[in-house]
């Protein structure tokens, strides 16, 4: 099946700063990539839509401009976190999806942790 | 979006076969059903879908009535190594639109 690859695997940065967290379609183009939290013993929350080279569409209760969403290629989306605090400390979760493919791909996802 | 129901949790022992059950009652005529499978710290991994009757690959069945009302995922001969949260999403590949995940169920596989 199709890979998608998270970079960083978890990070852990002080409170204030920004966070950017990279999704990579390794072997396939995604035109549509989904990005979602989870916070401990919850299901996974979508935060955005981004589709290739347009805006990314945000759930309702996310901030855009918190977290900054650019999906700049067919390959690559990252999601950016801004001045992070700690009710930020989630783990992050991305998904790419062809058209032509019926299932969503999934990253391994990035642990953040914000002291 | 279609709305999933499935149980928090199931406990089995090693050796049996597991069935989940999922409930998504306003299914569209073009949302397939697709089931993963999430351990700790780890991103989702596919495990099955379909759109009707029966499917079945190397790690699961996929069992949907004729209504398309329910679904059935069945784990033969689990281990404890299927000890995970699987979840059940009704949803379109037409759309770019995401799946929408439900709470899952917690399979506990016991010794």
């Amino acid at each position: 099946g199709a890979v998608v690859s998270q970079h960083p695997s978890w990070v852990i940065c002080k409170s204030g700063t920004s966070v950017k967290i990279e999704c990579r379609s390794l072997d396939f183009q995604a035109t549509t990539m989904f990005w979602y939290r989870q916070f401990p013993k919850q299901s996974l929350m979508l935060m955005a839509t981004s589709n290739e080279g347009s805006k990314a569409t945000y759930e309702q209760g996310v901030e855009k401009d918190k977290f900054l969403i650019n999906h700049a290629s067919l390959t690559l989306s990252t999601l950016t976190v801004t001045s992070a605090h700690p009710e930020d400390s989630s783990f992050y979760i991305c998904s790419a999806r062809d058209l032509s493919f019926y299932e969503q791909f999934f990253g391994p996802g990035t642990r953040l942790t914000v002291l | 979006l279609a709305k999933t129901t499935q149980p928090i949790s199931m406990d089995s022992y090693e050796g049996q076969e597991v069935n989940i059950t999922c409930s998504h009652n306003n299914i569209a005529t073009n949302d397939y059903i697709t089931w993963y499978q999430q351990f700790p710290s780890q991103g989702p991994r596919f495990i099955i879908q379909g759109y009707k009757t029966k499917v079945t690959n190397e790690v699961a069945s996929l069992f949907i009535p004729a209504d398309r009302k329910s679904s059935t995922l069945s784990l033969p001969r689990v281990s404890l190594s299927d000890t995970a949260v699987y979840y059940c999403l009704v949803g379109s590949s037409g759309s770019a639109r995401q799946l929408t995940f439900g709470s899952g169920t917690q399979l506990t596989v016991l010794p």
